[in-house]
């Protein structure tokens, strides 16, 4: 198993650009999230979903939309970036019977 | 929502000494505490997690603890090694809405040999 994957690993944004950040997984798993991180920070919600076609906000949603059309992917999309958009971000996915939660190996933004 | 607040920010330690991160948890839901351990520029990976029914859990040189009347939890590292160098953060979770996680803002550990 690759487990969870994402891409680009490294984007470099104008403000104002959009883009979509990747993300899948192959372990089946219904529930998956995106973070992100700031630098020196701890991890923030952005959107999670329960399973394909059910997406819900997180703590920080403003800026980003999601969608999830199979189990397999959660694309993050980021529509007229802007720098306070600069950070990483975590993709994340697990079962909902356990509550580990399996992370990708992030994609770091920058957007000047 | 569930607010969750980590401390000491940063912590240096002597090689082979303990080191303690505590944290703090607003929601009495919560019933779900893991660790996670991030090494610079790579993901969080899970190292130990405690439910509410259980006040201990302890793996080798790791082990939580978890007071529920006082709504905190705590992360010891014992014979700490260079390699437990890293940012630890602690998180909680109700188990509702897809088992969501509230994490707190992060430890930087520093072992010095």
């Amino acid at each position: 198993n690759a487990g969870v994957t994402q891409t680009p690993k490294f984007r470099i944004l104008k403000i104002g650009q959009s883009m979509t950040l990747q993300c899948t997984q192959d372990m089946n798993h219904n529930y998956m999230y995106w973070y992100r991180q700031d630098p020196g920070m701890g991890l923030k919600l952005i959107y999670y979903s329960v399973g394909a076609g059910i997406t819900d906000k997180g703590e920080v949603p403003n800026g980003y939309n999601v969608s999830r059309s199979t189990t397999e992917d959660f694309p993050l999309r980021l529509e007229l970036a802007a720098p306070s958009q600069t950070s990483v971000y975590f993709c994340a996915s697990t079962y909902p019977d356990i509550n580990e939660q399996y992370f990708g190996p992030g994609t770091r933004l920058t957007v000047t | 929502g569930e607010n969750v607040e980590q401390h000491p920010s940063t912590l240096s330690v002597q090689e082979g000494d303990s080191a303690v991160i505590k944290c703090t948890y607003s929601d009495s839901a919560s019933n779900y505490f893991p660790w996670y351990k991030q090494e610079l520029g790579k993901r969080p990976q899970l190292i130990i997690d405690i439910r509410s029914n259980v006040g201990e859990k302890k793996d080798q040189r790791i082990a939580v603890t978890l007071n529920k009347t006082a709504k905190h939890f705590s992360l010891h590292i014992t014979e700490t090694q260079p390699e437990d160098s890293a940012v630890y953060f602690c998180a909680a979770s109700t188990g509702a809405a897809g088992n969501k996680l509230t994490f707190g803002g992060g430890t930087r550990v520093l072992v010095k040999p």
